[in-house]
């Protein structure tokens, strides 16, 4: 079955950098983008960026260009999501979110960036 | 711009029937959206993804008091026979140039 397993709670001091892991089993994790998205506190969700596992391209949401890196290795199934130059309104609970993908009429995979599987969820706390 | 528009709550009673309502933006009502479903203190699931026609396809293990239909620039998400556990947040999504949520619709069941 498919899980996403992420890493446990950070404490970051506000300007600090964090980086979030994201391990999938269960499928191949090259033929599915994975997203990243986020929730404040008693907030709804707001969607980060998504990378492409199996290139390594990478789209990022405009409000975090600059600060977001989304990276993976393959080798071992983990997509890694990095926020750096942290703010308290940055406090938030990070989730990772596969996509899920369509054949189109040339017989090809494309992605459909619906979100079909989720993370666990990583809180993530700055304060100084 | 690409918008989604959800009530910010509903309540229903137990064993009774819920309809939720996702409202796609002027120009987007060909869009189709997903269903995510978030208990208390827990992660998002995602329910379905669902189509302008109406199909929709559902996530593993949703049962089938889950159901989605479309008319026009309105989603809709029908929970029938309502159970304590369905309490939550419902979050519709799309994509545009990038991800877009609605802003959830809490349901209390009563």
């Amino acid at each position: 079955q498919v899980q996403l397993v992420q890493s446990g709670a950070e404490v970051k001091k506000p300007g600090a950098s964090v980086k979030v892991s994201c391990k999938a089993s269960g499928y191949t994790f090259t033929g599915y983008y994975m997203h990243w998205v986020r929730q404040a506190p008693g907030q709804g969700l707001e969607w980060m960026g998504w990378i492409n596992p199996n290139s390594g391209g990478t789209n990022y949401a405009q409000k975090f260009q600059g600060r977001v890196t989304m990276t993976r290795d393959t080798s071992i199934s983990t997509a890694y999501m990095e926020l750096s130059r942290l703010r308290s309104d940055d406090t938030a609970v990070y989730y990772c979110a596969r996509a899920g993908r369509y054949y189109d009429s040339s017989g090809y995979y494309q992605p459909d960036h619906y979100f079909d599987y989720w993370g666990q969820g990583t809180l993530v706390t700055v304060s100084s | 711009q690409l918008v989604l528009t959800q009530s910010p709550s509903a309540s229903a009673s137990l064993g009774a029937s819920v309809k939720l309502t996702c409202t796609l933006s002027s120009g987007h009502s060909s869009y189709a959206i997903a269903w995510h479903q978030q208990q208390p203190e827990k992660g998002p699931r995602y329910l379905m993804k669902l189509n302008s026609d109406g199909s929709h396809s559902k996530g593993d293990g949703i049962p089938d008091r889950f159901s989605g239909s479309s008319s026009g620039a309105e989603r809709y998400l029908t929970i029938s026979s309502l159970q304590s556990e369905d309490e939550a947040d419902y979050y519709c999504q799309t994509w545009g140039t990038g991800g877009v949520f609605g802003g959830g619709t809490k349901l209390t069941v009563l």
